[in-house]
């Protein structure tokens, strides 16, 4: 399957200050990323699709001017949650869709831990 | 609306046998998944099922029923290293992913 790369692990920021997420495919092109944000004791929620070559698309009640998404090639994405708050403190994943038909498989960078100050 | 059921939390002792159970309710569909997570983790693909029936790899098994948009996943002779969260995902018609919000697996001796 597919190996994803996360960087930073985690991190600590003071409170308004950008943070940057990288997530790397390093043995997959994907033409799309996800990145997913889950808050403690609860389910992953996606937060938007990361298109290389184009803009994301974002859920519903996720603010694209807070969290810019970079698809910069076919290895390479980034979430830059800009003005980080308390309340973005979570961990972020990242991930890639790989397979056709039947083999449709989703797989997970290691995630991010952010704790904003 | 879209909903993906699972029990919250769940508890078992070592060299047992659990079920977990999944109920969906989606606009269509493209198969169901199972995920194992770790605390402080990202996801592991334990399964993919897109029809009916039993698929079986080593100590996990998952079944599908379509018709009553239903799984669950059997873990066997348990180990204190499952203790995690298993969480049901099903790919819409969109192929889209709808994450269930996990079930807590404990394990105890």
């Amino acid at each position: 399957g597919a190996v994803v790369s996360q960087h930073p692990s985690w991190v600590i920021c003071k409170s308004g200050t950008s943070v940057k997420i990288e997530c790397r495919s390093l043995d997959f092109q994907a033409t799309t990323m996800f990145w997913y944000r889950q808050f403690p004791k609860q389910s992953l929620m996606l937060m938007a699709t990361s298109n290389e070559g184009s803009k994301a698309t974002y859920e519903q009640g996720v603010e694209k001017d807070k969290f810019l998404i970079n698809h910069a090639s076919l290895t390479l994405s980034t979430l830059t949650v800009t003005s980080a708050h308390p309340e973005d403190s979570s961990f972020y994943i990242c991930s890639v869709r790989g397979g056709t038909g039947e083999a449709i498989e989703q797989f997970f960078g290691p995630g991010t831990r952010l704790t904003v100050l | 609306g879209q909903n993906i059921d699972q029990p919250t939390e769940m508890t078992a002792t070592e060299g047992a046998i659990v079920q977990i159970n999944c109920t969906y309710q989606t606009s269509g569909f493209n198969g169901l998944f199972w995920y194992q997570q770790h605390a402080g983790e990202a996801p592991t693909f334990l399964s993919y099922n897109v029809l009916d029936g039993l698929e079986e790899k080593g100590r996990f098994s998952s079944f599908l029923s379509r018709s009553k948009g239903y799984s669950y996943l059997l873990l066997k002779e348990l180990q204190m290293k499952d203790s995690a969260s298993y969480l049901c995902a099903v790919m819409d018609s969109n192929y889209q992913l709808i994450w269930g919000a996990g079930t807590k697996l404990i394990i105890k001796p």
